[in-house]
């Protein structure tokens, strides 16, 4: 299967600090989305984005599937953006899902 | 309100009891899946199914049963629990899961197992 890699694995923020987490993928993936995992353990899907850029308020994602990578983007960043950031996809033709380990983001005051 | 029922949201058992968690989505998404996540290891999948009667295994599906008979339940069995098996299982589901419509996630089972 795929190996998904996630950076930095950890990150530290000011509040109204900008960052960008990186998802490199060992082979061509499909159906690529980004998730937070809240402090209270909730999944939210962010993003789907097999490809090019989206935006969502403060954040945004772009994904080069070409050179098979995403990027996601936080820009003043808040507190309640603290959390873990996973990335995920679909291998090939397959349905098999694969997650990195994800990046733990802690916005302080 | 669209979401993916997961229960129980917390579970203590004994090694070799039988267990079931429930899953169930009102979203009438053909894709769902389970997984679990231990810490350092993200989450990783159990099984999926990508319609009635159609399942899967994932990456980690040793211990584990599924079984899809309606589209909007996919109940997570364990046989025999064993203490590894202890750890948060979320189920999710999707519309298509070749477009990624994005998944919705359960809030979430802790089971632990001594």
């Amino acid at each position: 299967g795929i190996q998904v890699e996630q950076s930095p694995p950890d990150l530290i923020l000011q509040e109204g600090a900008n960052s960008t987490l990186r998802c490199n993928f060992s082979d061509s993936v499909n159906n690529l989305q980004w998730f937070h995992q809240n402090p209270w353990g909730q999944l939210i899907n962010l993003f789907y984005i097999p490809s090019g850029t989206k935006q969502n308020g403060r954040l945004s994602a772009t994904t080069v599937a070409t050179e098979r990578y995403s990027l996601l983007y936080i820009s003043s960043s808040q507190t309640t953006d603290s959390g873990v950031y996973f990335c995920a996809g679909h291998s090939g033709g397959y349905q098999k899902v694969t997650f990195g380990i994800g990046t733990k983001l802690q916005v302080i005051p | 309100e669209a979401q993916v029922t997961q229960n129980p949201r917390y579970l203590i058992t004994v090694t070799g009891k039988k267990l079931t968690v429930t899953c169930s989505q009102n979203m009438n998404h053909e894709y769902m899946s389970w997984y679990r996540q231990d810490p350092g290891l993200g989450l990783r999948q159990i099984y999926y199914s990508m319609n009635v009667e159609v399942t899967d295994k994932g990456d980690v599906p040793e211990g584990y049963k599924v079984s899809r008979k309606e589209k909007r339940n996919f109940p997570l069995i364990l046989e025999s629990p064993s203490p590894n098996q202890t750890s948060l299982y979320f189920c999710a589901s999707s519309l298509f899961w070749r477009e990624g419509d994005g998944y919705t996630f359960g809030s979430g089972t802790r089971l632990t197992v001594v």
